[in-house]
Formats: structure tokens, C-alpha cells, sequence
């Protein structure tokens, strides 16, 4: 299994502005993966940040609106750029272990109000 | 593409009362499948899940079982209690775009049981 956190838990942030979310970690993990969860809807995908190679984005999500870094192998950064009110969401960070098959392990969310 | 299609919510209960949340997919291959629980302010937890068809995953007095004819698997609990009050995703692995495995998530029911 897997222990994540997610800092901030929830923020409130003007339009234009930029909101950086950590995720950390209590053990090495290759695959980190950030998702989309706005408000009424289902976990969407934005990226997967796995160590020693750039993020991979799903479809509609671009690097330069949702920059990722993987320093190394506990910790990974998700930055929302110029945020606009539509950026509103919960935004959660999960893991994969190799021991835990295709189970994936989920971060507490940060929850994100844009005004 | 590959989807999950869940049951709408929020669904309100008695105590021990029987639960069930519908839940269908849409894959091409053999994904896994999952039930995940999000507690008030926590993040998603893993409740079962089942990787082949006919498996069936039980937790926490929860049981669903995966079937293949009917692309279904149905999340049960034959007597819920107010604890279990809770949203709950049926999820899907999917392959993506990374190559890795990603999850496809219903739009989640909101259960609130009452004492």
C-alpha cells in the first residue's frame, strides 16, 4: 500500500493566477497520476508524471496549462496556470505499486475555488 | 472508447436496509474492475474489486461480482449502516496514453443512510 498527502487541502485563488498542489509519498513509487474531479462529475485523468521521464497528458490537457514535475520518486508537483473560474475542481494525486497489481492508491484531493 | 456508466444518486437508506448501486461498462479487452469509497473530507479508498469475469469482491460486508454477459458489477451490502454514508465510484483499468494503466470512473453516488 501507499500513504499520500496533498498540500494545500483546499485553496481559493483569483482568476489569472497559478496554484502549484504537491504530492508526497511515504514510499518510492514509478507511476504517479493526477486527476480532474469537478464538482458533480467523475475522476478524470489529466497526466501521468512517472520518474526519470516527462509527464504523458490525456487528451484536452496540455503541458503549458498543467505543468507536472517528478523530482524524484516520492514527490510530484501539479501546477494549474492562469486559472480561470472553469478550473474550479478537486484535484487528486494517486500512486501504483508493483505489489498491488492494477490497484491505484489516492491522495485527499485539494480542493480548488477559483473566483 | 471504454466508459463506466453508474447509478444516479444520492440515494437515501434506513438503517439495515439493503443496497445496491448499478453499475455497467463498456471495454474492449478484460479490464479490472473497482468500488471505490470516498469518506466526508477523505480521499478514495479501494472497497473491492475483481479482475476476471465471475470473480466476485467482497469487503466490509460489500460484494460485487463481476459479469461479463451483463458488462455489470454491482456493488451490494444486504444491511448498510449510517457509517456507510459515503460517495461511491465503479471504476475501470483502461490502458493510457503513457502505455500504463489508467482508470475510467462512473460519476460516483452520493449514499446517505439514515439512523
Amino acid at each position: 500500500s501507499a500513504v499520500i498527502s496533498q498540500k494545500p487541502s483546499r485553496d481559493i485563488c483569483q482568476r489569472g493566477t497559478s496554484l502549484t498542489i504537491q504530492c508526497q509519498v511515504d514510499s518510492q513509487v514509478t507511476m504517479m497520476f493526477w486527476y480532474r474531479q469537478q464538482p458533480g462529475q467523475s475522476l478524470t485523468l489529466i497526466a501521468t508524471a512517472n520518474q526519470g521521464s516527462e509527464a504523458t497528458y490525456e487528451s484536452g490537457f496540455v503541458i503549458d496549462k498543467f505543468p507536472i514535475s517528478r523530482p524524484n520518486l516520492t514527490f510530484s508537483t501539479l501546477t494549474v496556470s492562469n486559472m480561470s473560474p472553469e478550473d474550479s475542481s478537486i484535484y487528486l494525486c494517486s500512486v501504483k505499486v508493483p505489489a498491488s497489481g492494477d490497484e491505484q492508491f489516492f491522495g485527499p484531493g485539494t480542493r480548488l475555488t477559483v473566483l | 472508447g471504454n466508459s463506466v456508466t453508474q447509478m444516479e444518486g444520492p440515494v437515501t437508506l434506513s438503517e439495515e436496509a439493503f443496497l445496491t448501486i448499478n453499475c455497467t461498462y463498456t471495454a474492449t479487452g478484460y479490464p479490472s474492475l473497482f468500488w471505490y469509497v470516498q469518506y466526508p473530507g477523505e480521499g478514495l479508498q479501494l472497497l473491492l474489486k475483481a479482475t476476471k469475469a465471475d470473480d466476485k469482491g467482497s469487503n466490509k460486508g460489500f460484494e460485487a461480482t463481476y459479469r461479463k454477459e451483463t458488462t455489470s458489477f454491482h456493488l451490494e451490502k444486504g444491511s448498510v449502516q449510517v457509517s456507510d454514508s459515503a460517495v461511491y465510484f465503479c471504476a475501470l483499468s483502461d490502458r493510457a496514453t503513457s502505455g500504463t494503466y489508467k482508470y475510467i470512473f462512473g460519476t460516483g453516488t452520493r449514499l446517505k443512510v439514515l439512523a
